[in-house]
């Protein structure tokens, strides 16, 4: 089955530490995007990459960082600089930009 | 720049009632228009989509028409299950903002049996 996977569902980690969110797609999608979802709130996109070895940044990408070697991949690390990184992670791809976009079933992060 | 407003929740509806959310934009081009649903602790998933002007989408029965002329997108459905019980997302992208999608802030409904 073609889809997005993000693992893990659930990630606890402690304040002061980096962490790395998985994106995976084998849609053979050229885009690629992460969002940040919090509590009532729409989504706000972090980061997004049209082609490989290429990324530009979204609404709040401070304090995250990305990666997008290979086309099926983009992970999303979060680091120590991010303020409040407790909230739910959305990746999402879409064959070329402007197509619809189609998203995994997410990671939740809590960080305390 | 872009942005969209959607009707705030929570809605509360008894199943086989009319399901109304209100959905209007602003942009700066031609953008597209879409619909995305989200169950409880899952990511977003595709509802319905429109491209252009007087267009409508439409699945699982759950419509909504793009009008131009009051920049709206409004989702409608005529009977609603207990199985629509979830959030509802409109967005938008155009080229003016290198077809990024914007989010409205969600409407969250529950349908009782």
């Amino acid at each position: 089955d073609g889809g997005i996977t993000q693992s893990p569902k659930y990630l606890f980690r402690k304040e002061g530490q980096n962490v790395t969110l998985s994106c995976e797609q084998n849609l053979n999608h050229d885009a690629m995007y992460w969002y940040r979802q919090d509590p009532g709130q729409g989504l706000r996109l972090i980061y997004y990459s049209q082609i490989v070895n290429d990324f530009q940044k979204g609404d709040i990408a401070e304090g995250y960082s990305v990666s997008r070697e290979k086309k099926e991949s983009f992970p999303l690390t979060v680091t120590s600089a991010q303020k409040n990184p407790t909230a739910f992670y959305l990746c999402a791809s879409s064959s070329q930009r402007g197509y619809e976009q189609y998203f995994g079933p997410g990671t939740r992060l809590t960080v305390t | 720049g872009n942005s969209v407003t959607q009707m705030e929740g929570p809605v509360t509806l008894s199943e086989e009632a009319f399901l109304t959310i209100n959905c209007t934009y602003t942009a700066t081009g031609y953008p597209s228009l879409f619909w995305y649903v989200q169950y409880p602790g899952e990511g977003l998933q595709l509802l319905l989509k429109a491209t252009k002007a007087d267009d409508k989408g439409s699945n699982k029965g759950f419509e909504a028409t793009y009008r131009k002329e009051t920049t709206s997108f409004h989702l409608e459905k005529g009977s609603v299950q207990v199985s629509d019980s979830a959030v509802y997302f409109c967005a938008l992208s155009d080229l003016g903002n290198d077809y990024k999608l914007s989010f409205g802030a969600g409407t969250t409904v529950t349908v009782r049996a």
